[in-house]
């Protein structure tokens, strides 16, 4: 199947931080997703991107679509201790099936 | 709105037994999708269904069928229980391919 690289693995943050995270491919994605997950919980739905360079924002998180298709970005700014959980991202590729990365693990220290 | 439910919470099964995990979902969307969940390996698609009455296979497969009974349930059905399907099992639903809703999961057990 489609390998996305996600990373890093995990971060340890204080709070009020920016986080950056990013998500590569080694084929080309026609739409780029952004998800949470709580422990326990289904992923939720974050950001999505449907064109490539397009930079979309949700309160304090931006999402950009990487020119390439290829990549992603998301990042998290002034940090709150709510925001953690695993960040996983998701390409659309052919077939209109879903791939997803291997997750980030957030951990914000108050 | 409860959006997508999954039954059941947990299962334990013994190796061998099999067993039938419920998605249902009230958005009147499309298509449904069955992911499983490991550690370490994120989410990957075991089948889907793009409308009520079609069923396609995705990465992971084997050891699984399923049934569209209708457009509002999806359901995924483990034969033979093996060690290997030990995991937590997500159920999902979309009305335009791009924006996934995720049920609960059903962390599923086998010994």
């Amino acid at each position: 199947g489609q390998q996305l690289n996600q990373s890093p693995q995990s971060m340890f943050i204080q709070e009020g931080e920016d986080v950056s995270m990013n998500c590569t491919s080694s084929s080309i994605f026609n739409t780029w997703l952004w998800y949470k997950q709580d422990p326990g919980e289904g992923p939720v739905l974050l950001i999505a991107l449907y064109k490539a360079g397009e930079l979309t924002s949700n309160g304090r998180l931006t999402a950009q679509f990487g020119i390439t298709r290829k990549d992603s970005f998301l990042n998290i700014s002034a940090s709150i201790p709510s925001d953690v959980g695993i960040y996983f991202c998701a390409g659309q590729g052919p077939g209109n099936q879903f791939y997803f990365g291997t997750g980030t693990s957030l951990t914000v220290i108050p | 709105n409860a959006g997508v439910t999954q039954t059941p919470k947990f299962q334990v099964l013994k190796t061998g037994q099999s067993m039938t995990l419920q998605c249902a979902q009230d958005m009147n969307h499309n298509s449904m999708y069955w992911y499983r969940q490991d550690p370490g390996m994120g989410l990957r698609l075991i089948y889907y269904s793009a409308s009520e009455g079609t069923t396609d296979k995705g990465e992971v497969p084997n050891g699984y069928n399923v049934s569209r009974l209708n457009k509002r349930e999806f359901s995924l059905r483990l034969e033979s229980a093996a060690p290997s399907q030990t995991s937590v099992y997500f159920c999902a639903s979309t009305e335009s391919w791009f924006e996934q809703y995720f049920g609960p999961g059903t962390r599923l057990t086998v010994t």
